[in-house]
């Protein structure tokens, strides 16, 4: 079984300040690893995802996050928040592979940017 | 389409009634997977389609969950005997069949009165 979990339900932070969302999954097998970011009344947009090679990736409107294999972490970040930057931050965890690729979500964080 | 759609946006109902909920993938994506948010909560994995069939429903709570998809495309999920705690928004996702990322549609915001 595969599970996630996101530390920090709320997280608030000044604008131009860095963000760190953290996410800590379990996996028997390789994982491949996603953020996810839910705006209000909107489906979920695909962030980053991590399924092999460089552990460092990059995403969309800065975001970065490292898979660490050995802390089972993939966190997010960004180096300077912006205001639409406020929303909500879903990691999720899938197995990889064939056989469908359905995916285990964390409960989220929810990020606050204020002036 | 663009992107996937599902309809009705919102759905609310009675205690103990019939509803059915509508997603279009993208078109070509072979994958289907239906996902409940609940409220305050993460998207919970329900059922996965490859193609017409249902490769994976180990996440549909219980008998009073069905979901199909015919023609290898549209799919409807579909609730028997409604009950309050069913109220959540029902995501629907896709992806092409050797694909990585899912995208999903907006949901559609069910509530059972």
């Amino acid at each position: 079984a595969q599970s996630v979990t996101q530390l920090g339900s709320h997280v608030s932070v000044s604008e131009g300040a860095l963000v760190l969302l953290r996410c800590n999954y379990s996996s028997s097998v390789p994982p491949y690893l996603f953020w996810y970011v839910q705006y209000p009344n909107q489906g979920l947009q695909l962030l980053l995802k991590y399924t092999t090679g460089a552990t460092l990736v990059k995403g969309i409107n800065g975001f970065e996050a490292e898979f660490k294999k050995s802390e089972t972490s993939f966190h997010l970040t960004k180096p300077s928040a912006h205001m639409s930057d406020a929303a909500e931050y879903f990691c999720a965890v899938s197995r990889g592979g064939g056989g469908g690729n359905k995916l285990t979500f964390g409960t989220g964080t929810q990020l606050k940017v204020e002036l | 389409g663009a992107g996937v759609s599902q309809t009705p946006s919102n759905k609310v109902t009675e205690k103990g009634k019939y509803v059915e909920l509508r997603c279009d993938p993208i078109s070509g994506h072979t994958a289907l997977y239906w996902y409940r948010q609940s409220l305050g909560q993460g998207p919970e994995f329900l059922i996965y389609f490859q193609g017409t069939g249902a490769a994976d429903d180990s996440g549909l709570p219980n008998d009073r969950f069905f979901a199909v998809r015919p023609e290898g495309s549209v799919s409807t999920l579909k609730i028997q005997r409604t009950e309050r705690g069913d109220s959540a928004v029902y995501l629907c996702a896709s992806s092409s069949q050797a694909g990585v990322e899912q995208f999903f549609g907006p949901g559609t915001r069910l509530t059972v009165l």
